[in-house]
């Protein structure tokens, strides 16, 4: 079974650009999460997505982050425009309906200057 | 709101030697989940373990145990035989039991260094 798959990997931007990030969760996969965690800190939630709709965004900063997931399969998170505290790795995760269980991409690491 | 503390932001343990990782939790919910998830440098995140808080019994994994003690809202993890590669970040985390996949909340993770 492959696992949830996260593009790029690395990515390097100036304060003000835009950027957006992709995940493609575990096939089948019906919630998809989306972490931020910043350096010495633990993931935190931006968007839960139940199939394609929004189950918990209340953390996501909407001013300047939005997140999708069309036709509740893979997801895309955008930064418009990034800041320097936006420096963080992201990381997408998937979880099968009513599991306990999330699994874990490898992660997006952006670096803002 | 859930709160995970951990407290000890780096650890080291010889080789073969066992090591314990502590954790604290706060919440007002009777019924609910407690993982620890292992992050190795540059490596994705998985599941070491979990714990149910209605099972007074404590979770095993092989090597991995942990000692939960709900009136006190601390959950520990214990490893066992320590190898080279259990050296990682470790994360304690904790999930509402109700409510579809609800979200998981973490500690600030601690380091763990194995030495040879």
């Amino acid at each position: 079974e492959a696992g949830v798959a996260q593009s790029p990997r690395y990515k390097i931007i100036e304060k003000r650009q835009s950027v957006a990030f992709w995940c493609n969760p575990i096939s089948g996969h019906a919630t998809l999460y989306w972490y931020q965690q910043i350096l010495g800190q633990g993931p935190k939630l931006l968007i839960q997505f139940q199939n394609n709709g929004v189950v918990d965004d209340s953390q996501l900063p909407k001013d300047r982050f939005s997140a999708e997931r069309l036709k509740g399969v893979d997801s895309t998170l955008k930064i418009q425009p990034a800041k320097l505290e936006d420096s963080a790795v992201y990381l997408c995760a998937s979880s099968p309906q009513r599991s306990y269980e999330q699994y874990f991409g490898p992660g997006t690491r952006l670096t803002v200057t | 709101a859930q709160t995970v503390t951990q407290s000890q932001p780096e650890m080291s343990v010889q080789e073969a030697e066992t090591v314990t990782l502590s954790c604290t939790y706060d919440t007002s919910e009777s019924d609910y989940y407690l993982f620890w998830y292992k992050q190795p440098p540059s490596r994705q995140m998985i599941l070491v373990i979990r714990q149910e808080a209605y099972k007074q019994q404590n979770a095993t994994e092989n090597r991995f145990s942990v000692n939960f003690q709900k009136a006190a809202k601390s959950f520990s993890l214990k490893i066992s035989d320590s190898q080279l590669g259990d050296a990682a970040m470790y994360f304690c985390a904790y999930r509402r039991s109700t409510g579809a996949n609800s979200k998981l909340t973490f500690g600030k993770g601690i380091t763990l260094s194995v030495r040879p």
